[in-house]
């Protein structure tokens, strides 16, 4: 079946790092996203991995991709107030770019 | 640049009244998404439309309509709204293909009463 699964909270204090992470289920996805949403707002893309990578890293951020699991995790370094947010977790279907299987969102809060 | 421009921002209904939600992208995109979010289950893509003069179900397409009306615009139409409707909508737009990112508006949050 097709399910991405993430946990529903995170709590951390400024400065630290934030791991956040998903599970899925469909070996085929070829892309594999994470996308934050601020209050009041849509979602915006962070960063994503190819299925054939194990890691990418982009400033603050590093992406590592366990294929062997299905295991999908997001490391935010140094975090601060303003990374507070939902951040969701995708895996795409077919070729078609934009048929995203998102998990259920972790919530970020960034406490002082 | 606007990007993805939805209306409205705030809908209330009644059970059995209808209504389309609208969605434009000034990006040039060939692709269209609808999707839905609700508390706890993530976004559910409703309807896409790959490019201009296509449309295809997603995942719950039940109760719901949608029109590519030009390159531009893709709306969304709620024949006979139902209680198990009230969710935010969000409108997507992508260049098409894998790996191409999602660009996402700000939503329209519809109530059915």
């Amino acid at each position: 079946g097709e399910d991405v699964e993430q946990s529903l909270f995170l709590s951390v204090r400024e400065g630290d790092s934030s791991v956040i992470n998903c599970t899925y289920t469909d070996s085929s996805s070829t892309y594999l996203y994470w996308y934050k949403q601020e209050p009041g707002a849509g979602l915006q893309l962070l960063t994503y991995i190819f299925s054939n990578m194990d890691m990418k890293q982009d400033q603050r951020l590093t992406v590592l991709l366990n294929k062997k699991d299905k295991h999908l995790s997001l490391r935010i370094a140094d975090t601060q107030t303003g990374d507070s947010a939902i951040y969701f977790c995708a895996e795409s279907k077919d070729n078609q770019g934009g048929k995203l299987i998102f998990g259920q969102g972790t919530e970020l809060s960034v406490k002082p | 640049n606007a990007g993805v421009t939805q209306t409205p921002k705030f809908q209330v209904l009644k059970t059995g009244q209808s209504m389309t939600l609208q969605c434009a992208q000034d990006m040039n995109h060939n692709s269209m998404y609808w999707y839905r979010q609700d508390p706890g289950m993530g976004l559910r893509l409703i309807y896409y439309s790959a490019s201009e003069g296509t449309t295809d179900k997603g995942e719950v397409p039940n109760g719901y309509n949608v029109s590519r009306l030009n390159k531009r615009e893709f709306s969304l139409r709620l024949e006979s709204a139902a209680p198990s409707q009230t969710s935010v909508y969000f409108c997507a737009s992508s260049s098409g293909g894998e790996g191409s990112p999602l660009h996402f508006g700000n939503g329209t949050r519809l109530t059915v009463t």
